[in-house]
């Protein structure tokens, strides 16, 4: 398609269990992003992969957040052993530049609506 | 560490009414700063994208201002219509080392359009 995708589009889990979101960015860029929106916040930045370029993980919460990107396409945000504060929007993000290029804007996912109950 | 501070956090106004939403951000060392609308159930679409080096973007009823040395920015919408009933986020762009450019956002304003 033209646009980023996510998968899936609503995700109800236990807590304690893993689970994967999966990201598809648009075809041809070299940057994405995870972010994470919980009721009542702003998006909150979670990890960035520019290219072949070590990925930016500075925003991870915790070391049950990890991420992939496999091809230098498709994303997989895991996260193990859910709990309950970890339920919010998880929106992916791609750019066509990583780099120094400031004009370049993110184009964004729907998201993905994670439940921990 | 950035900040970036939204008000108001939600707005009502009658169509045809025009308005304004104001981000203000603490660290003005910024690359660029967007607005974007989010609508519910559904992504961020950019609006307006403004370089360190502008002062301001325009398109269609949509002007955006950026003051960046008091780090603050203003988005104005002209003949507000009930479809521009969404959230507003502002977001600012800062060099975070290594190549990455991150985005920190406001909590947005959700602006309602009464007809």
């Amino acid at each position: 398609g033209a646009g980023v995708s996510q998968s899936p589009s609503n995700k109800v889990t236990e807590k304690g269990k893993d689970v994967e979101l999966r990201c598809d960015p648009i075809s041809g860029h070299t940057a994405l992003y995870w972010y994470r929106q919980s009721l009542g916040q702003g998006l909150e930045f979670l990890i960035y992969f520019q290219g072949n370029s070590a990925p930016d993980k500075s925003g991870l919460p915790s070391d049950r957040f990890s991420a992939e990107r496999t091809g230098g396409s498709v994303s997989t945000l895991t996260i193990q052993r859910t709990q309950q504060e970890d339920s919010a929007v998880y929106l992916c993000a791609s750019r066509k530049s990583g780099g120094a290029l400031r004009g370049d804007t993110q184009y964004f996912g729907p998201g993905t609506r994670l439940t921990v109950l | 560490k950035q900040e970036v501070t939204q008000i108001p956090a939600a707005l009502s106004v009658p169509e045809g009414e025009n308005l304004v939403l104001n981000c203000s951000f603490t660290d003005s060392a910024i690359y660029n700063l967007q607005w974007f609308r989010q609508d519910p159930g559904k992504g961020l679409t950019s609006l307006l994208l403004i370089q360190s080096s502008q002062r301001e973007q325009t398109s269609g009823r949509l002007n955006a201002s950026l003051d960046k040395s008091s780090g603050r920015s203003t988005l104005y919408i002209a003949a507000s219509q009930p479809g521009d009933s969404a959230t507003y986020l502002c977001a600012v762009s800062l060099y975070s080392g290594a190549g990455s450019y991150q985005l920190t956002f406001g909590k947005g304003t959700k602006l309602s359009v009464i007809p």
